[in-house]
């Protein structure tokens, strides 16, 4: 099956820093990949929509200055947190959707990147 | 999307089967049901997806009722390994003007005992 890869799975940062996240779709192309972020105890949050060659679309309440997306190409899409404080601490998870309205489309996940922010 | 409902948390024991329930009473004509689970610390895992019809993969099965307005996960013979936080979603299949994307509740967790 279509596989969904994150790096790195865990990351620890100095506040002020910043981090990149990298979401690899390993055997489909995917022109749109979406961003979660998860707190203890608590389900999956959207973050960001990424799309290949525009503009990702943000969920209201997460500003886009500090969690930059980059989607450049049809099978990486990028993640950095700017800035990092010890707020931004979290498991940040990407997901990609195989293409074509015809196929088994279910979102694919990463394994998640565990950032914790010192 | 439509909204799901899920009991918060369930227990099963091992090599029996788990009956995990979904209501989702506001659902549309052409929003289907998925079914995600989540191990600690890793990502999301696809179970199974169905529209109407009953269906079964190596993983489940799904029944779905007839009003399509609940369905009901089944693990056949629960493992130690299938504990984990159980995630009924309803979205958008394919393609339609934009990749739907796929919106979380707060899942049902399920504790397989010894």
């Amino acid at each position: 099956g279509a596989v969904v890869s994150q790096h790195p799975s865990r990351v620890i940062c100095k506040s002020g820093t910043s981090v990149k996240i990298e979401c690899r779709s390993l055997d489909f192309q995917a022109t749109t990949m979406f961003w979660y972020r998860q707190f203890p105890k608590q389900s999956l949050m959207l973050m960001a929509t990424s799309n290949e060659g525009s503009k990702a679309t943000y969920e209201q309440g997460v500003e886009k200055d500090k969690f930059l997306i980059n989607h450049a190409s049809l099978t990486l899409s990028t993640l950095t947190v700017t800035s990092a404080h010890p707020e931004d601490s979290s498991f940040y998870i990407c997901s990609a959707r195989r293409p074509g309205p015809q196929q088994n489309t279910e979102a694919f996940f990463g394994q998640g990147t565990r950032l914790t922010v010192v | 999307d439509a909204k799901t409902t899920q009991p918060p948390s369930m227990d099963c024991a091992e090599g029996r089967a788990a009956n995990l329930p979904c209501n989702h009473s506001t659902i549309s004509g052409n929003e289907y049901v998925y079914w995600y689970r989540q191990i600690h610390s890793q990502g999301p895992q696809y179970i199974i997806h169905g529209l109407k019809n009953n269906e079964t993969n190596e993983m489940a099965s799904l029944i779905i009722t007839e009003d399509r307005k609940s369905s009901t996960l089944i693990l056949p013979h629960a493992t130690l390994r299938d504990t984990a936080v159980y995630y009924c979603i309803v979205t958008l299949r394919g393609y339609s003007g934009g990749y739907q994307k796929v919106t979380f509740g707060t899942g049902t967790k399920l504790q397989v005992i010894p």
